[in-house]
Protein backbone atom coordinates (compact mmCIF):
# COMPACT_ATOMS: atom_id res chain seq x y z
CA UNK A 1 0.00 0.00 0.00
CA UNK A 2 1.00 3.44 -0.82
CA UNK A 3 2.01 6.09 2.54
CA UNK A 4 0.65 8.81 3.75
CA UNK A 5 1.12 11.29 0.97
CA UNK A 6 1.46 15.68 1.42
CA UNK A 7 1.70 18.27 -1.08
CA UNK A 8 3.19 20.60 -1.29
CA UNK A 9 6.35 19.38 0.39
CA UNK A 10 7.84 23.06 1.02
CA UNK A 11 6.04 26.18 0.84
CA UNK A 12 7.38 30.27 1.47
CA UNK A 13 4.91 32.45 2.25
CA UNK A 14 4.40 36.15 3.59
CA UNK A 15 2.66 37.10 6.31
CA UNK A 16 -1.02 37.85 5.80
CA UNK A 17 -1.19 35.38 3.16
CA UNK A 18 -3.37 32.31 3.28
CA UNK A 19 -2.31 28.74 2.00
CA UNK A 20 -3.62 25.29 1.82
CA UNK A 21 -1.98 22.00 2.32
CA UNK A 22 -3.16 18.36 1.11
CA UNK A 23 -3.30 14.75 2.33
CA UNK A 24 -3.92 11.98 1.01
CA UNK A 25 -4.07 9.11 3.47
CA UNK A 26 -3.61 5.12 3.22
CA UNK A 27 -5.89 3.61 0.84
CA UNK A 28 -8.43 2.09 3.19
CA UNK A 29 -7.88 4.84 5.85
CA UNK A 30 -11.02 7.15 7.07
CA UNK A 31 -9.18 9.19 9.72
CA UNK A 32 -6.87 11.67 9.73
CA UNK A 33 -5.40 14.09 12.05
CA UNK A 34 -2.88 17.07 11.46
CA UNK A 35 0.15 18.06 13.53
CA UNK A 36 2.04 21.11 13.88
CA UNK A 37 5.95 20.58 14.39
CA UNK A 38 7.85 23.25 15.69
CA UNK A 39 11.50 22.55 17.65
CA UNK A 40 10.39 24.21 20.81
CA UNK A 41 6.40 22.98 20.73
CA UNK A 42 7.34 19.27 19.14
CA UNK A 43 4.23 18.26 18.01
CA UNK A 44 0.49 19.81 18.86
CA UNK A 45 -2.68 17.89 17.63
CA UNK A 46 -4.04 20.59 15.48
CA UNK A 47 -7.32 18.54 14.41
CA UNK A 48 -8.96 15.16 13.55
CA UNK A 49 -11.38 14.26 10.81
CA UNK A 50 -13.50 11.16 10.29
CA UNK A 51 -16.35 10.04 7.18
CA UNK A 52 -15.95 14.43 6.47
CA UNK A 53 -16.75 14.99 10.24
CA UNK A 54 -13.99 16.79 12.24
CA UNK A 55 -14.35 14.88 15.73
CA UNK A 56 -11.70 16.44 17.98
CA UNK A 57 -9.68 20.01 17.41
CA UNK A 58 -6.52 21.14 19.35
CA UNK A 59 -5.86 24.42 20.76
CA UNK A 60 -5.20 26.79 17.76
CA UNK A 61 -6.58 29.85 16.71
CA UNK A 62 -9.71 29.78 14.39
CA UNK A 63 -7.28 30.83 11.53
CA UNK A 64 -6.32 27.06 11.17
CA UNK A 65 -9.08 24.96 9.63
CA UNK A 66 -9.65 21.91 7.49
CA UNK A 67 -12.25 19.43 5.65
CA UNK A 68 -11.91 16.05 4.51
CA UNK A 69 -13.35 14.66 1.12
CA UNK A 70 -15.71 11.66 0.45
CA UNK A 71 -12.79 9.97 -0.91
CA UNK A 72 -10.88 10.64 3.03
CA UNK A 73 -8.51 13.29 1.30
CA UNK A 74 -7.92 16.08 3.98
CA UNK A 75 -6.73 19.59 3.36
CA UNK A 76 -5.93 22.24 6.31
CA UNK A 77 -5.94 25.96 5.70
CA UNK A 78 -4.16 28.58 7.43
CA UNK A 79 -5.20 31.78 7.21
CA UNK A 80 -3.45 35.22 7.98
CA UNK A 81 -0.46 33.43 8.06
CA UNK A 82 1.79 34.77 10.64
CA UNK A 83 5.86 34.56 11.34
CA UNK A 84 4.83 32.05 14.31
CA UNK A 85 2.90 29.62 11.81
CA UNK A 86 6.63 28.60 10.65
CA UNK A 87 6.45 24.51 11.02
CA UNK A 88 6.36 21.24 9.59
CA UNK A 89 2.59 20.34 9.17
CA UNK A 90 2.01 16.40 9.85
CA UNK A 91 -0.55 14.40 8.33
CA UNK A 92 -1.70 11.22 9.81
CA UNK A 93 -3.99 8.66 8.57
CA UNK A 94 -5.65 5.73 10.61
CA UNK A 95 -8.25 3.11 9.78
CA UNK A 96 -10.83 4.53 12.31
CA UNK A 97 -8.92 6.95 14.63
CA UNK A 98 -10.22 5.53 18.14
CA UNK A 99 -10.27 2.02 19.97
CA UNK A 100 -8.08 -0.73 20.47
CA UNK A 101 -4.94 -1.22 18.16
CA UNK A 102 -5.85 2.04 15.66
CA UNK A 103 -2.25 2.77 14.46
CA UNK A 104 -1.48 6.33 12.87
CA UNK A 105 1.11 6.69 10.49
CA UNK A 106 2.68 9.58 9.13
CA UNK A 107 3.32 11.60 5.97
CA UNK A 108 6.43 13.16 5.25
CA UNK A 109 5.32 16.53 5.87
CA UNK A 110 5.07 19.60 4.40
CA UNK A 111 7.50 22.37 5.54
CA UNK A 112 5.78 26.27 5.60
CA UNK A 113 7.98 29.56 6.03
CA UNK A 114 6.69 32.72 6.80
CA UNK A 115 8.54 35.51 5.55
CA UNK B 1 -6.21 16.24 30.51
CA UNK B 2 -3.95 13.30 28.70
CA UNK B 3 -0.34 14.43 28.88
CA UNK B 4 2.85 12.65 28.03
CA UNK B 5 6.23 13.56 29.51
CA UNK B 6 9.40 12.58 28.44
CA UNK B 7 12.46 12.90 30.77
CA UNK B 8 15.53 13.46 28.77
CA UNK B 9 15.71 16.05 25.69
CA UNK B 10 19.19 15.06 24.32
CA UNK B 11 20.89 11.92 25.15
CA UNK B 12 24.14 11.50 24.10
CA UNK B 13 25.73 7.84 23.40
CA UNK B 14 28.99 5.92 22.26
CA UNK B 15 27.79 3.22 20.17
CA UNK B 16 26.96 -0.28 22.04
CA UNK B 17 26.19 2.02 25.22
CA UNK B 18 22.30 0.55 26.20
CA UNK B 19 19.50 2.90 26.06
CA UNK B 20 17.01 3.55 27.70
CA UNK B 21 14.76 6.68 27.54
CA UNK B 22 11.73 7.73 29.97
CA UNK B 23 8.24 8.08 29.22
CA UNK B 24 5.14 8.99 31.68
CA UNK B 25 2.04 9.64 30.69
CA UNK B 26 -1.32 11.20 32.42
CA UNK B 27 -4.75 9.39 31.29
CA UNK B 28 -7.15 7.89 33.23
CA UNK B 29 -8.81 5.03 30.99
CA UNK B 30 -7.10 2.52 29.06
CA UNK B 31 -4.61 3.69 26.51
CA UNK B 32 -2.73 2.62 23.52
CA UNK B 33 1.12 3.94 23.55
CA UNK B 34 3.56 4.23 21.19
CA UNK B 35 6.93 5.64 20.36
CA UNK B 36 8.01 7.07 17.14
CA UNK B 37 11.19 7.60 15.64
CA UNK B 38 12.08 10.28 13.43
CA UNK B 39 15.28 10.04 11.60
CA UNK B 40 17.45 13.24 10.19
CA UNK B 41 15.53 14.35 7.40
CA UNK B 42 12.75 11.49 7.25
CA UNK B 43 9.03 11.65 8.39
CA UNK B 44 7.84 9.75 11.59
CA UNK B 45 7.79 6.13 11.96
CA UNK B 46 6.24 3.75 14.18
CA UNK B 47 8.84 2.21 16.15
CA UNK B 48 6.84 0.05 18.37
CA UNK B 49 3.43 0.14 19.64
CA UNK B 50 1.33 -1.73 22.88
CA UNK B 51 -2.36 -2.25 23.06
CA UNK B 52 -2.94 -5.03 25.46
CA UNK B 53 -1.33 -8.17 26.76
CA UNK B 54 2.39 -8.36 27.19
CA UNK B 55 3.42 -5.32 28.83
CA UNK B 56 6.73 -6.01 26.98
CA UNK B 57 6.75 -5.24 23.31
CA UNK B 58 9.06 -5.56 20.61
CA UNK B 59 10.12 -3.45 18.14
CA UNK B 60 11.77 -2.86 14.87
CA UNK B 61 15.61 -2.72 14.67
CA UNK B 62 16.19 -4.10 18.20
CA UNK B 63 13.74 -1.71 20.56
CA UNK B 64 11.80 -2.86 22.57
CA UNK B 65 9.41 -1.34 25.46
CA UNK B 66 7.68 -1.86 28.95
CA UNK B 67 4.33 -0.90 30.10
CA UNK B 68 4.07 -0.78 33.82
CA UNK B 69 0.76 0.09 34.27
CA UNK B 70 1.17 1.20 38.29
CA UNK B 71 3.80 3.97 37.14
CA UNK B 72 2.08 5.17 33.85
CA UNK B 73 5.60 4.50 32.31
CA UNK B 74 6.21 3.05 29.13
CA UNK B 75 10.29 3.41 28.94
CA UNK B 76 11.91 2.44 25.46
CA UNK B 77 15.05 0.52 25.68
CA UNK B 78 17.78 -0.57 23.54
CA UNK B 79 20.70 -2.97 24.74
CA UNK B 80 23.13 -1.96 22.26
CA UNK B 81 22.99 1.53 20.71
CA UNK B 82 24.47 1.89 17.05
CA UNK B 83 25.54 4.92 15.20
CA UNK B 84 22.55 4.84 12.74
CA UNK B 85 19.86 5.10 15.70
CA UNK B 86 20.50 8.41 15.80
CA UNK B 87 17.50 10.10 15.98
CA UNK B 88 14.28 12.18 17.50
CA UNK B 89 12.16 9.30 19.87
CA UNK B 90 8.71 10.03 20.57
CA UNK B 91 6.44 8.67 23.10
CA UNK B 92 2.63 9.13 22.45
CA UNK B 93 -0.53 7.87 24.41
CA UNK B 94 -3.95 7.54 22.80
CA UNK B 95 -6.89 6.75 25.02
CA UNK B 96 -8.91 3.72 23.11
CA UNK B 97 -12.01 6.22 23.43
CA UNK B 98 -10.66 9.39 21.69
CA UNK B 99 -9.74 10.68 19.10
CA UNK B 100 -6.61 12.41 19.38
CA UNK B 101 -2.86 11.22 20.18
CA UNK B 102 -0.71 13.23 22.64
CA UNK B 103 3.14 13.48 21.88
CA UNK B 104 5.73 14.06 24.21
CA UNK B 105 8.42 16.79 23.58
CA UNK B 106 10.36 14.43 22.19
CA UNK B 107 13.97 12.93 23.00
CA UNK B 108 16.99 13.67 20.78
CA UNK B 109 20.03 10.70 20.76
CA UNK B 110 23.26 11.29 19.18
CA UNK B 111 25.29 8.30 18.88
CA UNK B 112 29.06 8.98 18.70
CA UNK B 113 30.54 6.29 16.40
Amino acid sequence: KAGVTQTPRYLIKTRGQQVTLSCSPISGHRSVSWYQQTPGQGLQFLFEYFSETQRNKGNFPGRFSGRQFSNSRSEMNVSTLELGDSALYLCASSSRGEGRGDTQYFGPGTRLTVL
Amino acid sequence: AQSVSQHNHHVILSEAASLELGCNYSYGGTVNLFWYVQYPGQHLQLLLKYFSGDPLVKGIKGFEAEFIKSKFSFNLRKPSVQWSDTAEYFCAVKGTGGFKTIFGAGTRLFVKA
